[in-house]
């Protein structure tokens, strides 16, 4: 089955500063990569998604690469804010697994006033 | 927007006891899901259901079983709890096989003495 790894799992940054989390998977036939933020005492909610025809998807601060030959893909913060602080999980998910979400280990971001 | 509720926040329960979680979704979704959270683990699948009466293995059933009678609940069934449930249970739904977006509940944090 797929493996998602995520890195790193911990990650602090000063306001106003970019923040890159990474992932890789195993599944070449992986077509489908969200990443949910999960904020203190609520569940995970989808910030930005990228499919597999894609290479890159921007949404004003946030952004996502991909690279399917190297099996990985990025989320980028840029001008981090307090608010961004919370986890995040990168996922991936092939078509011929009825779609199922294999998710990352997460990564703690911690957006320093 | 689509709510997903958990029925309890917290929930402190003794070994062998018999635990039901509780989950309903107000938009009419064909597919629900519970995960399991757990540090540097990630979101791990329990179980998944297609749509009402039917249910499908995840990663990680063993211990655990579902209900699901009505397309909006999903419950998960720990029939005799140990202490290694202890976790974070999370709860999402999805329109149906043709989207990818997963909504998530709050989760249930379970202390298993």
């Amino acid at each position: 089955g797929e493996n998602v790894e995520q890195h790193p799992s911990t990650l602090s940054v000063q306001e106003g500063d970019s923040a890159v989390i990474k992932c890789t998977y195993s599944d070449s036939a992986s077509n489908y990569f969200p990443w949910y933020k999960q904020e203190l005492g609520k569940g995970p909610q989808l910030i930005i998604d990228i499919r597999s025809n894609v290479g890159e998807k921007k949404d004003q601060r946030i952004a996502v690469t991909l690279n399917k030959t190297a099996k990985h893909f990025s989320l980028h913060i840029t001008e981090t804010q307090p608010e961004d602080s919370a986890v995040y999980f990168c996922a991936a998910s092939t078509a011929g697994s009825a779609r199922q979400l294999t998710f990352g280990s997460g990564t703690q971001l911690t957006v320093l006033p | 927007d689509v709510k997903v509720t958990q029925s309890s926040r917290y929930l402190v329960k003794r070994t062998g006891e018999k635990v039901f979680l509780e989950c309903v979704q107000d938009m009419d979704h064909e597919n629900m899901f519970w995960y399991r959270q757990d540090p540097g683990l990630g979101l791990r699948l329990i179980y998944f259901s297609y749509d009402v009466k039917m249910k499908e293995k995840g990663d990680i059933p063993e211990g655990y079983s579902v209900s699901r009678e009505k397309k909006e609940r999903f419950s998960l069934i720990l029939e005799s709890a140990s202490t290694n449930q202890t976790s974070m249970y999370l709860c999402a739904s999805r329109r149906n096989l043709n989207q990818e977006t997963q909504y998530f509940g709050p989760g249930t944090r379970l202390l298993v003495l």
